[in-house]
């Protein structure tokens, strides 16, 4: 069974903070993406990396940044974390040039407050 | 660059009622179409996705959708609501030139009423 992990279900961070979340999948997968859930404005894309070492940010990089140095981890780090960054994260992966046969597999979440 | 309208922030049905979520899309060239749900606490899981060939495409837990290029519209369906399909439901397009790259609705929750 495929499966991507997250390493928290819950994280609670005080304002200013560096924060590390991590990602991994265990199905030999190319690309990885971290994405920002919050009520009424879906999923939105931070970042996505296709190969290890490389990324390319996504619709709201600001105040992100990730790193990819094994196949299988993606980590997303917010270096100096605010309240406004409270939300659900999700990570996923997919096979590169494959979407269509499976789409994305996402992680359970990481639910993030600031305070 | 692609989007995507999810007609409707929450949905009422009763058990054994029909479910419909609408959901339509721009996209400046052909796309992929997927379905995810999302139950309490969970990620995202595939219900189904249109790529190619046949429009009206099948998925898990008895729900089908229909890809009507006229319309731009992929609209999600089940006959019969069960209480185990109370849930969040997202709609996605992707395009051939860039498919790694989904772009999402805002997501509709279904409530089931008994």
């Amino acid at each position: 069974d495929v499966k991507v992990t997250q390493s928290s279900r819950y994280l609670v961070k005080r304002t200013g903070e560096k924060v590390f979340l991590e990602c991994v999948q265990d199905m030999d997968h190319e690309n990885m993406f971290w994405y920002r859930q919050d009520p009424g404005l879906g999923l939105r894309l931070i970042y996505f990396s296709y190969d290890v070492k490389m990324k390319e940010k996504g619709d709201i990089p600001e105040g992100y940044s990730v790193s990819r140095e094994k196949k299988e981890r993606f980590s997303l780090i917010l270096e100096s974390a605010s309240t406004n960054q409270t939300s659900m994260y999700l990570c996923a992966s997919s096979l590169s040039g494959r979407v269509q046969l499976s789409g994305q597999f996402f992680g359970p979440g990481t639910r993030l407050t600031v305070l | 660059a692609q989007s995507v309208t999810q007609l409707g922030s929450h949905v009422s049905v009763s058990e054994g009622a029909l479910v419909l979520l609408r959901c339509n899309y721009s996209s400046s060239v052909p796309p992929y179409l997927f379905w995810y749900v999302q139950y309490p606490n969970q990620g995202l899981q595939l219900l189904l996705k249109y790529t190619t060939g046949a429009t009206l495409v099948k998925g898990i837990n008895g729900f089908e959708a229909e890809f009507k290029k006229s319309e731009t519209s992929f609209h999600l369906t089940k006959p019969s609501a069960h209480m185990s399909d109370a849930a969040e439901y997202f709609c996605a397009v992707s395009d051939v030139a860039r498919d790694y790259k989904l772009s999402f609705g805002a997501g509709t929750t279904v409530t089931v009423r008994a």
